[in-house]
């Protein structure tokens, strides 16, 4: 493990259910992100946090809510998706926020909306 | 937000050859360019960074060189192997390139 681990790795989700995706890491890093990684996007930037507050929110529809309850987890809740939005979901941590620093991702979760 | 152009999208090579890929940006405001590879299935690593307060950087057979004047930056692979066939992105201000799929023959 690279100190990122995100679960669960697969998910299949009909239109209407609520799930959650988790990510946690170990490496005492103060920023997290959500990245979604598809075929047409392949690394488009989600949300930003640093130091447990939303520092970024790159135009993401409301059926993505982030939760950021301390600077070792971060959770992406999904509702109501739309087949268009299976992809493969990667979190990533840095040590601090800001763009000075590199990322380590996750193993990341694939995500199936039927 | 920043815009960041990638380029080859594909990239093929003889192994023992050099590789190049190359990176645009946009927005000035951050000062670190790093370079991650994806090997299938797997997440992305990154391999090589460098700040602008130097133009070059280089580890064993990889080297990132940034232009600030024309704002781009690129990395480059010699002597490549079969293990270096994967996807590269460069990232700019938490915005990442489209990748480079680089494949290389053995």
């Amino acid at each position: 493990e690279t100190g990122v681990t995100q679960t669960p790795r697969h998910l299949v989700m009909g239109m209407t259910n609520k799930k959650s995706l988790k990510c946690e890491q170990h490496l005492g890093h103060n920023a997290m992100y959500w990245y979604k990684q598809s075929a047409k996007k392949p690394l488009e930037l989600m949300f930003v946090y640093s130091l447990e507050e939303r520092v970024e929110n790159n135009s993401v529809p409301s059926r993505f809510s982030p939760e950021c309850p301390n600077s070792s987890h971060l959770f992406l809740h999904l509702h109501t998706l739309q087949p268009e939005d299976s992809a493969l979901y990667l979190c990533a941590s840095a040590p601090l926020g800001g763009n000075d620093y590199g990322y380590t991702f996750g193993s990341g979760t694939r995500l199936t909306v039927v | 937000g920043e815009n960041v152009e990638q380029h080859p999208s594909t990239l093929s090579v003889q192994e023992g050859d050099s590789a190049v890929i190359k990176c645009t940006y946009s927005d000035s405001a951050s000062n670190y360019f790093p370079w991650y590879k994806q090997e299938l299935g797997k997440r992305p690593q990154l391999i090589i960074d460098i700040r602008s307060n130097v133009g070059e950087k280089k580890d064993q057979r990889i080297a990132v060189t940034l232009n600030k004047t024309a704002k781009h930056f690129s990395l480059h692979i010699t002597e490549t192997q079969p293990e270096d066939s994967a996807v590269y992105f460069c990232a700019h201000q938490f915005y990442f390139g489209t990748g480079t799929s680089l494949t290389v023959i053995p």
